[in-house]
């Protein structure tokens, strides 16, 4: 299968801070990237979709000045956490779906983020 | 309608058998099916998806069964092992949409008892 790479895997910072969070899809051209964030024992929850080039489109209930992502190429999208806090903490997981390949969507390993 | 239920929500099968978990489905304007495998603190893998032209798909020990008329359907891991012990979620997207977004299930916990 395809890869989605997720960087970095796991990161602690401090109230306030923003911390970003990479994903690149490594061999093949990603249209359209997800982003989820997930609970403990719960299911995937899309944050938002975005496509390259245009801006991000934010589930409801998302807030977007929170949560900035950038799709500025094909095989490159970008979560920042603005001003994180501790009830930011959570798991992060993106995906990627090329048009060439239907509608399979390709998973990162994820990014633990805890905020302190 | 853009639901999809998942059930059970756990799982315990001892080593050699068979687990079954069941999804359902409202839209009928889903047309495709995958079932993701999640290990703790890690992503979803994609484990096999299928069609609703067909009724089943089998991909070695992991098999769908799909019923159209009912909205639902099934995977079935045969000959279950200690590490197929994960979180397993079904999930369902519309084709024609361009924004491809699944709609995931709520997630089955499965453990293999040796």
């Amino acid at each position: 299968g395809a890869v989605v790479s997720q960087h970095p895997s796991r990161v602690i910072c401090k109230s306030g801070t923003s911390v970003k969070i990479e994903c690149r899809s490594l061999d093949f051209q990603a249209t359209t990237m997800f982003w989820y964030r997930q609970f403990p024992k719960q299911s995937l929850m899309l944050m938002a979709t975005s496509n390259e080039g245009s801006k991000a489109t934010y589930e409801q209930g998302v807030e977007k000045d929170k949560f900035l992502i950038n799709h500025a190429s094909l095989t490159l999208s970008t979560l920042t956490v603005t001003s994180a806090h501790p009830e930011d903490s959570s798991f992060y997981i993106c995906s990627a779906r090329a048009g060439t390949r239907g509608n399979i969507q390709y998973f990162g390993a994820g990014t633990r983020l805890s905020v302190l | 309608q853009q639901q999809v239920k998942q059930s059970p929500q756990s799982l315990i099968v001892q080593k050699g058998g068979i687990s079954i978990i069941n999804c359902a489905y409202e839209n009928t304007a889903f047309d495709y099916f995958p079932w993701y495998q999640q290990f703790p603190g890690k992503g979803p893998a994609l484990l096999i998806a299928i069609r609703p032209d067909v009724s089943e798909k089998k991909e070695g020990r992991f098999t769908i069964s799909f019923n159209k008329s009912a909205k639902q359907f099934s995977l079935h891991i045969m000959d279950s092992q200690p590490g197929d012990s994960a979180t397993y979620f079904c999930a369902a997207v519309k084709g024609s949409s361009n924004t491809g977004k699944l709609i995931f299930g709520q997630g089955t916990t499965l453990q293999v008892k040796p």
